[in-house]
């Protein structure tokens, strides 16, 4: 166990909706990474952000969003759901921004029909 | 552009030295990583190095870079079983935030 928690942990929904998917870094961890996994695009960085702020970001596209909220929690958002989005989303936090190593949670599956 | 490669599988009996090869293209990248992911698990750094590094040994792995060939390996010596996973290469780069880029991953089928 990480200490990574990600909730829920698979989501079914339909093309065109939008999703909210959550994560609580380890306690004392002030980054969090978001990821996605699928078989087409391997794993992608997505998003970084640090002590509320964003700080790095990856191949996230327009339709997704994500933000830290001052209790550290996380969320990332994924609108107008294409069938292309069905992967594993996973979060990761450090401890710092730099060279830290990130601790991964256990991922949300998302199966967009 | 970014572009991290690797060979997507490598079988190696029991006890073997394996040997899992990496080549990246931003020669600007300021850290470099090898994370391992077992079956429905996320992902777990194994080690990194620093771009200014030629190598790095940690227990059983060691990390070998080439800078002017952008060529990284992970070696992991006396493979056992539980090595069996899918292991990533990925670099990163920047220091006030970390944008990363991975490979697509080689599956390491450790075999009795």
């Amino acid at each position: 166990d990480s200490g990574v928690t990600q909730t829920p942990k698979h989501l079914i929904t339909a093309t065109g909706q939008r999703v909210t998917l959550r994560c609580s870094p380890r306690s004392g961890d002030l980054s969090v990474y978001w990821y996605q996994q699928s078989l087409d695009q391997g794993l992608q960085f997505l998003i970084q952000y640090y002590n509320g702020e964003e700080r790095a970001k990856g191949n996230i596209l327009e339709r997704f969003s994500a933000q830290q909220f001052p209790d550290l929690h996380s969320e990332l958002n994924l609108s107008s759901l294409e069938l292309g989005d069905s992967a594993l989303y996973f979060c990761a936090s450090s401890p710092g921004t730099g060279k830290d190593e990130q601790y991964f949670g256990p991922g949300t599956r998302l199966t967009v029909t | 552009g970014e572009d991290v490669e690797q060979s997507l599988f490598l079988s190696v009996r029991e006890g073997d030295s394996s040997v899992i090869n990496c080549t990246y293209t931003d020669s600007s990248s300021t850290y470099l990583y090898w994370y391992k992911q077992e079956p429905g698990a996320g992902l777990q750094l194994l080690t990194y190095i620093f771009s200014n590094m030629d190598m790095k040994q940690d227990q059983r792995l060691t990390v070998l870079l080439n800078k002017k060939d952008k060529h990284l390996s992970l070696r992991i010596a006396d493979t056992q079983t539980g090595d069996s996973a899918i292991y990533f290469c990925a670099e990163s780069m920047g220091n006030y935030g970390q944008n990363f880029v991975f490979g697509p991953g080689t599956r390491l089928s450790v075999l009795p």
